[in-house]
């Protein structure tokens, strides 16, 4: 079965500064898509960036970067410049190729930003 | 367009009675999706739609849930006999047929289920 790990239930930033969170996953694809979703509180889940499991290169959205570590089923999102918008839950998720958009969510991370 | 709407945002229901949900999607999108969250957890998978056909349901989907989608168009799920348990937020997303360039859901707000 997929698994998708995030080990941090809460992080902090301040506005301007960079924070990192962590995902790790489990599966014997060799062909899937890793995501990364953000909710903010009482509002609808939107897609904050998408990797390729095929693609050698790490997926870039303006201040949204991704750490992907294909060996090591890692896949971290870097949030450069923080703003008062990002704070919200950040979800992590596989989606195993199954033709369809099955996807698998870690527990979250939530995302404090101080002024 | 504004999106997947779903409808009510919230709903209170007593144990044992019956709720249904209901989910709009993207005029264009033909795949919806069932999710569950409860609190403190990540969405989980319950069961997929491409236009009116249920192609895929989760075992987390007992007997007691159903989910139809006539004409392909909006969706409902029904919890008959609620306990407990059921209260989570229930969200729905819905996208087109996917490319390898276009794989994204996009989600509802939900709706809150408190059984009480």
């Amino acid at each position: 079965a997929q698994t998708v790990t995030q080990s941090q239930p809460e992080m902090s930033v301040q506005e301007a500064e960079t924070v990192t969170l962590s995902c790790t996953y489990d599966t014997s694809e060799s062909d899937y898509y890793l995501f990364w979703y953000k909710q903010p509180p009482s509002r609808q889940m939107i897609l904050v960036i998408r990797q390729e499991a095929y693609k050698q290169q790490n997926a870039t959205e303006n201040r949204f970067s991704v750490n992907f570590q294909k060996a090591a089923k890692s896949f971290s999102l870097k949030i450069s410049d923080s703003q008062l918008g990002d704070a919200a839950m950040y979800f992590c998720a596989s989606d195993m190729n199954t033709g369809f958009q099955k996807l698998v969510f870690g527990t979250g991370t939530r995302l404090l930003v101080s002024p | 367009d504004t999106g997947v709407s779903q409808n009510p945002r919230h709903k209170i229901t007593k144990r044992g009675q019956n709720v249904t949900f209901r989910c709009d999607p993207i005029s264009e999108h033909n795949r919806l999706y069932w999710y569950r969250q409860t609190l403190g957890q990540g969405p989980e998978f319950l069961t997929y739609f491409q236009n009116e056909a249920q192609l895929e349901k989760s075992r987390l989907l007992s007997d007691r849930f159903s989910a139809e989608r006539p004409k392909g168009s909006f969706s409902t799920l029904e919890i008959q006999r609620t306990e407990q348990g059921d209260s989570a937020m229930y969200l729905c997303a819905s996208s087109r047929r996917e490319t390898r360039e276009n794989t994204e859901a996009f989600f509802g707000q939900g709706t809150r289920l408190t059984v009480v």
